[in-house]
């Protein structure tokens, strides 16, 4: 009964290849993320969508494109890897609040997938 | 653009002992949360923070918010062991949460 769940869990790549990570949720949320953590746990979002809307799409290199389906799934393919994207990326979802349109609540987080770029 | 900062970074503690992290954001923000992390693992939301004053309380962890000086505190009360872990705080901003640099809290025996 996982709530959010991503695959793979571990990545091990070289440099150059492309990859990608799929994340899943079973909430009935309507609005997904995925965040780059970095090895100072710096936390920072990367893509949002919102009913398989593209809602927020950071100072990301278009290397990295986000695909969603539909709105229980949000996968992320990665082209032409690099050393510097070494990090944990995480999958969550949440649902937009009653009030602002801008407002959402909780997020609910995936375990992650810890990509090392060889 | 809103700006988090969490202090202190690093905080080491004996169980027992009382102690406090704070959570300064730069612009106005209509929510908080914050998130606890342990070592390897995902994200657990802990509390949300929805208006000024308000105080969040479970177990030994406490947060409050003060909009106006837009500050957030997590208190530990009587640290334990197993309350060792990165602590998170995310002010809502436009469309997103902006996470502060996060606290890692060891508590030793």
């Amino acid at each position: 009964d996982t709530a959010v769940s991503q695959t793979p869990k571990y990545l091990v790549t070289q440099m150059g290849n492309d990859k990608s990570i799929k994340c899943e949720q079973n909430l009935g949320h309507d609005t997904m993320y995925w965040y780059k953590q970095d090895s100072k746990k710096f936390l920072k979002i990367m893509f949002s969508y919102n009913n398989k809307e593209l809602i927020i799409n950071e100072t990301v290199p278009n290397r990295f494109s986000p695909k969603s389906p539909d709105k229980a799934h949000l996968n992320l393919h990665i082209n032409s890897l690099e050393l510097g994207d070494s990090a944990v990326y995480f999958c969550a979802s949440s649902t937009r609040t009653s009030g602002p349109p801008s407002s959402y609540n909780e997020q609910f987080f995936g375990p992650g997938t810890r990509l090392t770029v060889l | 653009e809103l700006k988090v900062e969490q202090n202190p970074l690093f905080l080491s503690m004996q169980e027992g002992k009382n102690y406090t992290i704070y959570c300064n954001y730069s612009t106005t923000s209509d929510r908080l949360y914050w998130y606890r992390q342990d070592p390897g693992k995902s994200l657990e939301s802990l509390f949300v923070l929805l208006s000024n004053g308000a105080v969040k309380q479970e177990g030994r962890l406490m947060a409050s918010l003060d909009t106006k000086a837009r500050l957030s505190t997590l208190h530990i009360t009587a640290a334990v062991h197993d309350l060792s872990a990165t602590y998170f705080c995310a002010p809502q901003g436009a469309q997103k949460l902006v996470f502060g640099q996060g606290t890692r809290l060891t508590i030793n025996p």
